[in-house]
């Protein structure tokens, strides 16, 4: 299994330009979710998704859009790219959600650099 | 889901076992505690978990108080690898709400 794939490694962005993080899972995951990470921050939810078909938003859901079509790749739109939207952005997939403790463990991809000009 | 709190940074010396303390004194009967952490620019990764019993597993063990107010993830023999943020985090069991990664602690492995 290659776990929890991320691309691209490293994005460099104008203000205003659009583009699309890739994330997939080939473990067979319900649950799936993107969070991002400022400097000396921890780690905050953007958008999850607990099925095919089923998304929600996270705690700084606003500039960000999300969508399910399969079970292995819940991709993260960025609409209009701006400068506060330089962070790490993480991919993470669970087996469950609202289940019991382990198989609410989250696997997370290695991320994504976005630097937004 | 209770809040956490957690010391901003540790040191350890190599070989010797690393106790991270975290303080859940809110937290309620069916919330789990979960531990990650994060090697410097990779994604978290899932140490252990408990509910009100210890726990061990191959990286780690989990202490928890009798009143369930605090807890200690212990690294038994510490490496240089193990330098790292540590993330406490309670979660109710069965809720749809999500993990809440607070700053973590800072543990740092010194030869």
């Amino acid at each position: 299994n290659a776990g929890v794939t991320q691309t691209p490694k490293f994005q460099v962005l104008k203000t205003g330009q659009s583009m699309t993080l890739q994330c997939a899972q080939d473990m067979n995951h319900e649950y799936m979710s993107w969070y991002r990470q400022d400097p000396g921050m921890g780690l905050r939810l953007i958008h999850y998704s607990v099925g095919a078909g089923i998304t929600d938003q996270g705690e700084v859901p606003n500039g960000y859009n999300v969508s399910r079509s399969t079970t292995e790749d819940f991709p993260l739109r960025l609409l209009s790219a701006a400068p506060s939207q330089t962070s790490v952005y993480f991919c993470a997939s669970s087996p469950r959600w609202g289940t019991s403790g382990k198989e609410e463990t989250q696997y997370f991809g290695p991320g994504t650099r976005l630097l937004v000009l | 889901d209770a809040k956490t709190t957690q010391p901003t940074s540790m040191d350890c010396a190599e070989g010797r076992a690393a106790n991270l303390p975290c303080n859940h004194s809110t937290i309620s009967g069916n919330e789990y505690v979960y531990w990650y952490r994060q090697i410097h620019s990779q994604g978290p990764q899932y140490i252990i978990h408990g509910l009100k019993n210890n726990e061990t597993n191959e990286m780690a063990s989990l202490i928890i108080t009798e009143d369930r107010k605090s807890s200690t993830l212990i690294l038994p023999h510490a490496t240089l690898r193990d330098t790292a943020v540590y993330y406490c985090i309670v979660r109710v069991r069965g809720s749809q709400g999500n993990l809440i990664f607070g700053k973590g602690t800072k543990l740092s492995v010194k030869p």
